[in-house]
């Protein structure tokens, strides 16, 4: 059972442009939630978290926003960038030490 | 400094060797985990420890054997695995405040032939 689900496995963008990269949850006790970054072969890059005490964080272009009555978050990049081109995975976590990734969205920004 | 290290990058073997992958930190996290991942999949879990003890194990086979030596340390001991369990693992920390993120080590591309 998939606690966490990026339905998108790719998302294609131009430059300059805003991307949006979606994730929903179905776990409850989740609580804390998380953005990750990743190039093929390295580990998973940190990007930006929330907490589901808020419903918006923002850390320079990236944007995340929480809507939790509909167990659903959205990663906001703005400008996207060339580099940003990468696999973004969503991560959960909440009454344990366990993070549960979803499966990952393939994020293409064509200059 | 916020790196976890993790030795070697690359490893081939064969199903009847014995290998240990290692992961290290130095920034006091108390929570370390193992993960793998195979292609177009997410990082799986596999293992976590917490204050060096063993907290988690996601019903991993018996031929991986972790070992938590001491605060900054992470092992992963690997004998007699099969080529299915070629994959890239991931070592991570965390401090054990709650809501905090978790920092990846650069991975370890194991091939088993």
């Amino acid at each position: 059972d998939q606690q966490v689900k990026q339905n998108s496995p790719s998302l294609s963008v131009q430059e300059g442009r805003i991307s949006i990269l979606n994730c929903d949850y179905t776990n409850s006790m989740f609580d804390y939630f998380l953005w990750y970054k990743k190039y093929p072969a390295e580990g998973p890059t940190f990007l930006i978290s929330i907490s589901s005490i808020k419903d918006k964080n923002e850390d320079g272009r990236f944007t995340v926003f929480l809507n939790k009555s509909a167990k659903h978050l959205s990663l906001h990049i703005v400008p996207s960038q060339p580099g940003d081109s990468a696999v973004y995975f969503c991560a959960a976590g909440g009454g344990s030490e366990k993070l549960v990734f979803g499966k990952g969205t393939k994020l293409t920004v064509n200059p | 400094d916020t790196e976890v290290t993790q030795t070697p990058k690359h490893l081939v073997m064969g199903m009847t060797n014995k290998k240990s992958l290692k992961c290290e930190q130095h920034m006091g996290h108390r929570a370390m985990y193992w993960y793998k991942q195979k292609a177009k999949k997410p990082p799986e879990l596999m293992f976590v420890y917490s204050y060096e003890k063993l907290s988690i194990n996601e019903s991993v086979p018996s031929r991986f054997s972790p070992e938590c030596p001491n605060s900054s340390l992470l092992n992963l001991h690997l004998h007699a695995l099969q080529p299915e369990d070629s994959a890239l693992y991931l070592c991570a920390s965390r401090t054990w405040a709650p809501n905090t993120e978790a920092f990846f080590g650069q991975g370890t591309r194991l091939t088993v032939v």
